[in-house]
């Protein structure tokens, strides 16, 4: 069973920074892309950053280039958010994803297996 | 960045057929991918490509495309399937990048 389990949220100040942490199993890790979709309070979700297999392959949304850095190891399964300079905008429920995606005519992609999500509250 | 437009709300009666749209440019070039969303819950994927449904996904799901639109359409509503739908495709401006729906609350009278 896919199994994707997110830690490292919290109360943090405005300016300061947190770590997200994201332990995956029941799947050969490295054979997928992962990403970091975010949910404010009562809002929609929103897609943050994604990470290719092998690390090559880095994507940011605008709202958080430049202060967020994706990362994964996966020689421990796991999936990471490092997030610098938080502001009160980046309170969310932070969910690690899988993600797929199918190449060439008629190519789709999709996220198939969530997290529950951890909670990152940013305010003094 | 491109957006994905979706109605805030729609209202369908027990056993009854219900479209929920999603209008965008990317969804001229990318299928939308659709999460249902319950409350304290994560989002599970329930429409993927031009018409496949994971494994657990009811048949009464399905899902279509028709120019910048895609549609996730219940046929047969029941009442577990009041929650929030998002769609999902690739971003098609800039940088890759992936967007979202704002989502529409399903309400099942």
């Amino acid at each position: 069973e896919v199994q994707l389990v997110e830690s490292g949220g919290g109360l943090v100040q405005p300016g300061r920074s947190l770590r997200l942490s994201c332990a995956a199993s029941g799947f050969t890790f490295d054979d997928y892309v992962m990403h970091w979709v975010r949910q404010a309070p009562g809002k929609g979700l929103e897609w943050v950053a994604g990470i290719s297999w092998n690390s090559g392959n880095i994507d940011y949304s605008d709202s958080v280039k430049g202060r967020f850095t994706i990362s994964r190891d996966n020689a421990k399964n796991s999936l990471y958010l490092q997030m610098n300079s938080l502001r009160a905008e980046d309170t969310a429920l932070y969910f690690c994803a899988r993600y797929i995606e199918v190449t060439g005519t008629g190519g789709y992609s999709y996220f198939d297996h969530w997290g529950q999500g951890t909670l990152v509250t940013v305010s003094s | 960045s491109s957006e994905l437009t979706q109605g805030p709300a729609v209202s369908v009666a027990l056993g009854q057929t219900v479209t929920i749209t999603c209008q965008g440019g990317s969804l001229r070039r990318y299928y939308a991918s659709w999460y249902q969303q319950k409350p304290g819950q994560a989002p599970v994927l329930v429409i993927y490509g031009k018409n496949n449904r994971p494994s657990g996904i009811p048949d009464r799901f399905s899902g279509s495309r028709s120019g910048i639109t895609a549609s996730l359409t219940i046929t047969g509503a029941q009442a577990e399937d009041e929650a929030d739908y998002y769609c999902n495709s690739r971003d098609t401006s800039g940088n890759p990048s992936w967007v979202f729906g704002g989502g529409t609350k399903l309400t099942v009278l």
